[in-house]
């Protein structure tokens, strides 16, 4: 089964700070994906890569950026935290051509 | 970028009772896929829609696309405790955008 494994189920960070959020999968996906989860709304799609050291913007990538440098790790970085930053993050990878997105188990990110 | 609206956000069903949830779009949709999450947990993919009037079952879940791909559906028959969690539609067109999702409820 393809795993991918998000490095921090919980996570409180304060406004300002720089927060990475890693994400790993092994199973040589080269699609990799991040979303945030929020109440009513659904996963909305952060950033997303279709191989390495490549990255395109999603829907609202405004206050994040990505670093993709190997294939298997895709991270997420908030540049400075803030409130409106508290979130579920979910990380996806898939297979290119593939059909579905496996995803992790998710970050619950609290900005104070 | 193009919407995808699910309806209703919220279902609460007697266990054994049916249960459906829509996902509408203005446009056209490319390949629908659809997603189970149980509560505290993550996305988990459960099919994939591509052809126009395509309709497909797992077992009690029927799932079908409409003919001018600009709608569909995840149906269950006669619900159980298990089916309860969050079902997402997501239009799968380079980039994959989800619905809102619909929890579902199942009282015992």
């Amino acid at each position: 089964d393809v795993k991918v494994t998000q490095s921090s189920r919980y996570l409180v960070k304060r406004t300002g700070e720089k927060v990475f959020l890693e994400c790993v999968q092994d199973m040589d996906h080269e699609n990799m994906f991040w979303y945030r989860q929020d109440p009513g709304l659904g996963l909305r799609l952060i950033y997303f890569s279709y191989d390495v050291k490549m990255k395109e913007k999603g829907d609202i990538p405004e206050g994040y950026s990505v670093s993709r440098e190997k294939k298997e790790r895709f991270s997420l970085i908030l540049e400075s935290a803030s409130t409106n930053q508290t979130s579920m993050y979910l990380c996806a990878s898939r297979l290119l051509g593939g059909y579905g997105y496996t995803f992790g188990s998710g970050t619950r990110l609290t900005v104070v | 970028g193009q919407q995808v609206m699910q309806i209703p956000q919220y279902q609460h069903v007697q266990e054994g009772e049916d249960f459906t949830t829509y996902c509408n779009s203005s446009t056209t949709l490319s390949n629908i896929q659809w997603y189970k999450q149980r509560p505290g947990g993550h996305p988990v993919f459960l099919i994939q829609l591509v052809k126009s009037g395509e309709v497909k079952k797992q077992k009690r879940l029927t799932f079908q696309f409409g003919e001018a791909k600009k709608n569909s559906s995840l149906h269950i028959t006669a619900t159980q405790t298990t089916d309860v969690g969050t079902y997402f539609c997501a239009n799968q067109g380079g980039k994959l955008i989800f619905g809102q999702g619909t929890e579902l409820s199942v009282k015992p």
